[in-house]
């Protein structure tokens, strides 16, 4: 399982783009990248999943480099509602690693 | 359509007891998960559920944990003589395939051991 290091916390303002980056420089041929958000007293939520390229759906867009190293989550114009907590799990079975993740604040 | 479904929400046990944490899955669903999530933390996997086979407990952190599934629906989470550091969220989650399937999950049951 591909270990995956994403920053502690992020801040951003209501209405602005973020991108929350995570490497993964041991992923596997046949690994997917996924990303989940979590609200407090909530179980985790799927946002998104690929493999390669781009990947945008109506929340969110995922980004995957060549190499696949890395990948980054945008959320455009992000509202009060998207603080939460974004893990960045990779991996090509049920068997998530779900690490600490990355604290997104949204500050009016 | 409903959710996974976990009960109770919120369990208070004195060190010594045996509780037990239910979980209802999305009906149909093929594979359920459960996770232990300390404060602070991301979820650890504890073991994973076919149907009613239980494929995968290499997570779970002690013998005094068991989990069943035995008519591979309604799932449940079983702990014995608590002790203060099995103090944690419990998620239940289900998927409906296996591998890398979306993993839908339900809101927890928070355990304190007293």
């Amino acid at each position: 399982l591909a270990k995956t290091t994403q920053p502690i916390s992020m801040d951003s303002y209501e209405g602005q783009e973020v991108n929350i980056t995570c490497s993964h420089n041991n992923i596997a041929t046949n690994d997917y990248i996924t990303w989940y958000q979590q609200f407090p007293s909530q179980g985790p939520r799927f946002i998104i999943q690929g493999y390669k390229t781009k990947v945008t759906n109506e929340v969110a867009s995922l980004f995957i480099p060549a190499d696949r190293k890395s990948s980054t989550l945008s959320l455009p114009r992000v509202s009060l509602s998207d603080t939460a907590v974004y893990y960045c799990l990779v991996g090509d079975t049920y068997k998530y690693i779900f690490g600490t993740g990355t604290r997104l604040k949204v500050l009016a | 359509g409903a959710g996974v479904s976990q009960s109770p929400r919120y369990k208070v046990a004195k060190r010594g007891q045996d509780v037990a944490l239910r979980c209802d899955p999305i009906s149909g669903h093929v594979s359920l998960f459960w996770y232990q999530q300390a404060l602070g933390q991301g979820p650890e996997f504890l073991t994973y559920f076919q149907n009613e086979a239980q494929l995968d407990k290499s997570g779970l952190p002690s013998d005094r944990f068991f989990a069943e599934r035995p008519e591979g629906s309604v799932s449940t989470l079983k702990i014995q003589r608590t002790q203060q550091e099995d103090s944690a969220v419990y998620l239940c989650a289900s998927s409906l395939g296996q591998g890398t399937y979306e993993q839908y999950f339900g809101p927890g049951t928070r355990l304190t051991v007293t």
